[in-house]
């Protein structure tokens, strides 16, 4: 049973557009959800993180949006550019055990 | 400053043979994690390290995983036998507990592959 689940496994955008990944979850007792960046032949590396006390959380051109009746976040990248592609992955966390989903490959073509 | 350590970057071994994997985490991170990740998924906790105490090993393959972190600094996870299915790329990662809340800073990760 999967309880951090993205659904969409790539995404193309073109430069400038907005991209929105989405991310899934199931279990309500997630208290802090985060994204993640992955190029190839790298670690994951952190890029935006919300608490379940708020709804929205923004840094520069990332945006991530949580709606916790539905059990659902996003993060909108605005605008998109091409070093944005890369493998996304969304974790939900409670008690410091994280839950991954299995990525969304973004391609932001120039 | 440097970011989290590890190697061996690639390893191909056969079946049944001992592998063991080194991370040396951000300095002064007291949180050390080891997630594995199989090919199109996103990783997966093994174990969890407060300075050197485990205090989350609930989905550590005991039979045939093993990990230590001795003085709460470096950490070494080993599988021994290695199965087919233990392919995989195995990720470190640090963090600093109770300054920003679970900010995960990970390896390059070691790519295993068994023959």
């Amino acid at each position: 049973d999967q309880q951090v689940k993205q659904n969409s496994p790539s995404l193309s955008v073109q430069e400038g557009r907005i991209s929105i990944l989405n991310c899934d979850y199931t279990n309500s007792m997630f208290d802090y959800f985060l994204w993640y960046k992955k190029y190839p032949a790298e670690g994951p590396t952190f890029l935006i993180s919300i608490s379940s006390i708020k709804d929205k959380n923004e840094d520069g051109r990332f945006t991530v949006f949580l709606n916790k009746s539905a059990k659902h976040l996003s993060l909108h990248i605005v605008p998109s550019q091409p070093g944005d592609s890369a493998v996304y992955f969304c974790a939900a966390s409670r008690a410091y055990k994280y839950i991954f989903g299995t990525g969304t490959r973004l391609k932001v073509l120039a | 400053e440097a970011g989290v350590v590890q190697s061996p970057r690639y390893k191909i071994i056969e079946k049944k043979q001992p592998v063991a994997f080194w991370c040396n985490p951000i300095s002064g991170h007291n949180t050390l994690y080891w997630y594995r990740q199989n090919l199109g998924q996103g990783p997966e906790l093994l174990i969890r390290y407060e300075n050197e105490e485990a205090v989350d090993d609930s989905q550590l393959p005991k039979d045939r995983f093993s990990a230590e972190r001795l003085k709460g600094v470096d950490s070494t996870l080993k599988i021994q036998p290695a199965e087919l299915g233990d392919s995989a790329v195995y990720l470190c990662a640090s963090s600093l507990a109770g300054v920003s809340r679970e900010t995960q800073y990970f390896g390059p990760g070691t790519r295993l592959l068994v023959l």
